[in-house]
């Protein structure tokens, strides 16, 4: 078990590019979140995938935002023509079980800044 | 909908004090409580969760928090903290709706203990 990993763990990019952000959950699980977490709040729900299905986004998941699982293991996250309010930590986490009690497994997130 | 209400944002204590950290919660089905701890340049991780049974929960590092029905809380506590101890807590409700799972967090509580 080697955890959720992300990657980068920093992205510095100038407003209006694009940046992907990829994440490797635990191995065995099927579930697969993305959050945003900005200064001072707690971490923002942005979509959820469970295998290769994305069964949920978050109103603040933007046209500009997609997300992807292909085959349900590893996703990325894209921000197309990035704005200065996107700027925020954006945390990866996974999880496994037959129920909503199982826990989240967090990665240590992918710090973006627009400038 | 569902929200998470944490009602302190920083809380300092001195080390060996007790401290109590606030969580109320509104959802209009039944929810998992949980709360998360992220130390500095780290993930969130699992402290304890509340899905069932006594209301009384104990997690890791001496924590504990006790689910109140009625007053749609479910506040942390430790009898005697810890430098080691400092780091940003965030208290979260899991809720399965429209086929999905679905966890909302607080706006975190910084805890600073002091020497």
């Amino acid at each position: 078990d080697t955890g959720v990993s992300q990657d980068p763990r920093h992205k510095i990019t100038k407003r209006g590019q694009n940046v992907t952000f990829r994440c490797d959950p635990i191995s065995e699980h099927n579930r697969l979140y993305w959050y945003r977490q900005t200064l001072g709040q707690g971490p923002e729900f942005l979509t959820y995938f469970q295998n290769e299905a994305q069964l949920e986004k978050s109103r603040l998941l933007s046209d500009r935002f997609s997300a992807e699982r292909p085959k349900g293991s590893f996703s990325t996250l894209e921000i197309q023509r990035t704005e200065q309010g996107d700027s925020a930590m954006y945390l990866c986490a996974s999880s496994s079980g037959q129920a909503t009690n199982e826990k989240l497994f967090f990665g240590s997130g992918t710090q973006l800044s627009v400038l | 909908a569902q929200s998470v209400t944490q009602l302190d944002s920083q809380v300092p204590v001195f080390e060996e004090a007790p401290v109590e950290l606030r969580c109320n919660y509104s959802s209009s089905v039944s929810v998992y409580l949980f709360w998360y701890v992220q130390y500095p340049n780290q993930g969130l991780q699992l402290l304890l969760k509340y899905l069932s049974g006594s209301t009384l929960v104990k997690g890791i590092n001496g924590f504990e928090a006790e689910f109140n029905k009625s007053q749609t809380s479910f506040h942390l506590r430790k009898p005697s903290v810890h430098i080691s101890d400092t780091a940003e807590y965030f208290c979260a409700v899991s809720e399965y709706s429209s086929g999905t799972y679905k966890y909302i967090f607080g706006t975190g509580t910084r805890l600073k203990v002091l020497a």
